[in-house]
């Protein structure tokens, strides 16, 4: 999964503290998607991102969640006031345009205590 | 809401075999497939992906086959390795929009 480079890879918080993930996509892209994964459960889509634009954010719960991919710097997806519910691993990928795959990044694997 | 169902949790075959991993979908709108291999403690690795005016599409040991009107597409690997055993997630979009919609997973293990 070289290119889309996410951290940190673990993050561990307890509850009411507020998460940061980060995601640096793949040189060149600039479409950026976020996924959750729950245990034993499929990827599902949470947002995409085009430089500083949200396009679909259909997928992002709507208190608490929130994401930007600003001109300069990596994505970031923050979770204000963590519960254990949003105990997942959280993916981040990238794409040259809406045409081309997605490419991943390894993923931040986030508990809450 | 599951619009995309991988139906077998597991499969097992043995070394040289063929792997057939199944995926069955429900939206009509979705026109692009693609077919994903993750490892533990790693992204997804795009493998192949096929578009809706296809109903194959090989590369190398893998071919996708599409069948729009059962709404179901299967994932073919020939001959099976046993660095194939990973899950395999299918993955569905409509194309405009890029938004893709996965299954559970297939955990597949290719036994020597």
């Amino acid at each position: 999964n070289a290119g889309v480079m996410q951290n940190p890879r673990h993050l561990v918080r307890r509850r009411g503290q507020e998460a940061r993930l980060r995601c640096s996509p793949m040189k060149g892209h600039s479409h950026v998607y976020w996924y959750r994964q729950l245990p034993e459960e499929g990827l599902k889509f949470m947002v995409y991102l085009q430089k500083e634009n949200i396009i679909d954010e259909s997928g992002m719960p709507k208190e608490r969640f929130s994401a930007e991919f600003p001109k300069e710097g990596p994505s970031i997806l923050r979770i204000q006031q963590v519960v254990r519910g949003d105990s997942a691993a959280y993916f981040c990928a990238s794409s040259a345009s809406v045409d081309q795959p997605q490419h991943f990044g390894d993923g931040t694997r986030l508990s809450i205590l | 809401d599951q619009q995309v169902k991988q139906n077998s949790p597991s499969l097992s075959v043995q070394e040289g075999r063929i792997s057939i991993l199944n995926c069955d979908y429900t939206n009509s709108m979705f026109d692009y497939f693609l077919w994903y291999k993750k490892y533990p403690a790693e992204g997804p690795t795009f493998l192949i992906s096929i578009s809706s005016i296809k109903d194959k599409n090989e590369d190398g040991r893998f071919t996708v086959f599409l069948n729009k009107s059962a709404k179901h597409l299967s994932l073919h690997i020939v001959p099976s390795q046993p660095g194939d055993s990973a899950v395999y997630f299918c993955a569905a979009s409509p194309l405009v929009f890029n938004k893709f919609y996965f299954g559970s997973g297939t955990k597949l293990n290719v036994k020597p």
